[in-house]
């Protein structure tokens, strides 16, 4: 059973406005969860992280919520850019049994110029 | 520094065929990891190396997928005898710690088509 869902499989933003990525997670275990973005033909890139001890983490145009008691992780990019327009990935793992990650199916953002 | 490295890029061949997909890690990463994405649905997580250890295969789907790296260096993964579910996109990633605060490095992924 997936232990990660990105229910959304695409969205689409104006240029300069806000993107919100959403993610759910099932294991109440998970303490350590990333954003990863990718282009096409491309593998994987790391874009943010956030640890269970943090409700939020921000890193220039992102910002990483943590709703733990909700087991719910929201990306925001603002203000949103074409070069942004990529598939993006919810990843969550238990750090103290392994670094197995957990991933989502993604999900496609288009930033309409 | 060099990115993960995965050749090929892309495979198509037939079933009950033999594939083999090779990654070569970031030099001095010792985390060797092999995940597998199937037509639009989530990464999945395959395998774990530790050097040339296998620090955890729960995901490998079944036996007909091996997976080495001799050395401790690059790493191959055989597929064998491939069936049609196994088509998918393939990534290697490394990293130098085993708890990666900052997520492993991704290789660009071998497509495997299996027709």
């Amino acid at each position: 059973d997936q232990q990660v869902k990105q229910n959304s499989p695409s969205l689409s933003v104006q240029e300069g406005r806000i993107s919100i990525l959403n993610c759910d997670y099932t294991n109440s275990m998970f303490d350590y969860f990333l954003w990863y973005k990718k282009y096409p033909a491309e593998g994987p890139t790391f874009l943010i992280s956030i640890s269970s001890i943090k409700d939020k983490n921000e890193d220039g145009r992102f910002t990483v919520f943590l709703n733990k008691s909700a087991k719910h992780l929201s990306l925001h990019i603002v203000p949103s850019q074409p070069g942004d327009s990529a598939v993006y990935f919810c990843a969550a793992s238990v750090l103290n049994t392994g670094n197995q990650f957990y991933f989502g199916t993604g999900t496609s953002l288009t930033v309409i110029p | 520094e060099a990115g993960v490295t995965q050749f090929p890029s892309h495979s198509v061949i037939e079933k009950g065929q033999t594939v083999t997909l090779r990654c070569d890690p970031i030099s001095g990463h010792d985390n060797l990891y092999w995940y597998r994405r199937v037509m639009g649905k989530e990464i999945k997580f395959l395998l774990h190396f530790v050097k040339e250890s296998k620090q955890d295969e729960s995901g490998m789907p079944n036996n007909r997928f091996l997976a080495e790296r001799t050395g401790g260096t690059y790493s191959t993964l055989k597929v064998q005898p491939a069936e049609l579910e196994d088509s998918g996109v393939y990534f290697c990633a490394s990293s130098r710690y085993r708890t990666p605060n900052y997520g492993y490095t991704f290789g660009s992924g071998t497509r495997l088509t299996v027709v």
